[in-house]
């Protein structure tokens, strides 16, 4: 299957810093990516879909201006959290997936420890 | 209610054991469906895509039924590393995203 990176794979910051994570798709090019957040023991919660070239499209209770999606190019999506707090820890996964793709990539996710 | 629905379980069967899995969906538009495992602390990865005429994969059997809008995932002969949580997935027509249930918890012990 198609190879998703994101980077970093765990990230431990100060609360109220800001934590980029970074979303590529390695060997297709990814119109859509979605990104994803979970808790421990909970579903994977879809946050906002991201069209290259396109501003992001946010799930209903999702901050756009807490949560910064860019989505510049066809193979980079990244995502910002800005002014993180202990609230904001989770599992955060991106996907992608390509014009003539059904399925989704998954990336293999980062996870935020704010303290 | 949910738009895709599962049990939670824990489903917890000896190896060897034939287990059965259903999602319950809601848009009777939706158009297409998956089944995906999770390991802890993971991403979640294609396990199979689900075809009207039911499909099937190894161990792993998945079918549809469009009329009471269910999907269900057989897994025969269960082994030890078959433990994960399955999620089941559905796109709507037009597929433009992906609805995720809770998940299914399986162990399976020796």
């Amino acid at each position: 299957g198609a190879v998703v990176s994101q980077h970093p794979s765990w990230v431990i910051c100060k609360s109220g810093t800001s934590v980029k994570i970074e979303c590529r798709s390695l060997d297709f090019q990814a119109t859509t990516m979605f990104w994803y957040r979970q808790f421990p023991k909970q579903s994977l919660m879809l946050m906002a879909t991201s069209n290259e070239g396109s501003k992001a499209t946010y799930e209903q209770g999702v901050e756009k201006d807490k949560f910064l999606i860019n989505h510049a190019s066809l193979t980079l999506s990244t995502l910002t959290v800005t002014s993180a707090h202990p609230e904001d820890s989770s599992f955060y996964i991106c996907s992608a997936r390509g014009t003539s793709q059904e399925t989704q990539y998954f990336g293999p996710g980062t996870r935020l420890l704010v303290l | 209610r949910k738009e895709v629905e599962q049990d939670p379980g824990p489903f917890n069967v000896p190896e060897g054991a034939t287990v059965a899995f259903n999602c319950t969906y809601s848009n009777s538009a939706s158009q297409s469906f998956f089944w995906y495992r999770q390991d802890c602390r993971k991403e979640p990865k294609l396990l199979m895509s689900v075809y009207s005429s039911g499909n099937e994969d190894g161990r792993f059997t998945a079918q549809l039924n469009r009329a009471s809008q269910y999907i269900s995932l057989l897994i025969r002969d269960s082994k030890l590393s078959d433990s994960a949580t399955y999620l089941c997935a559905v796109n709507e027509r037009g597929g433009f995203k992906t609805i995720f249930g809770a998940g299914t918890r399986l162990f399976v012990k020796a």
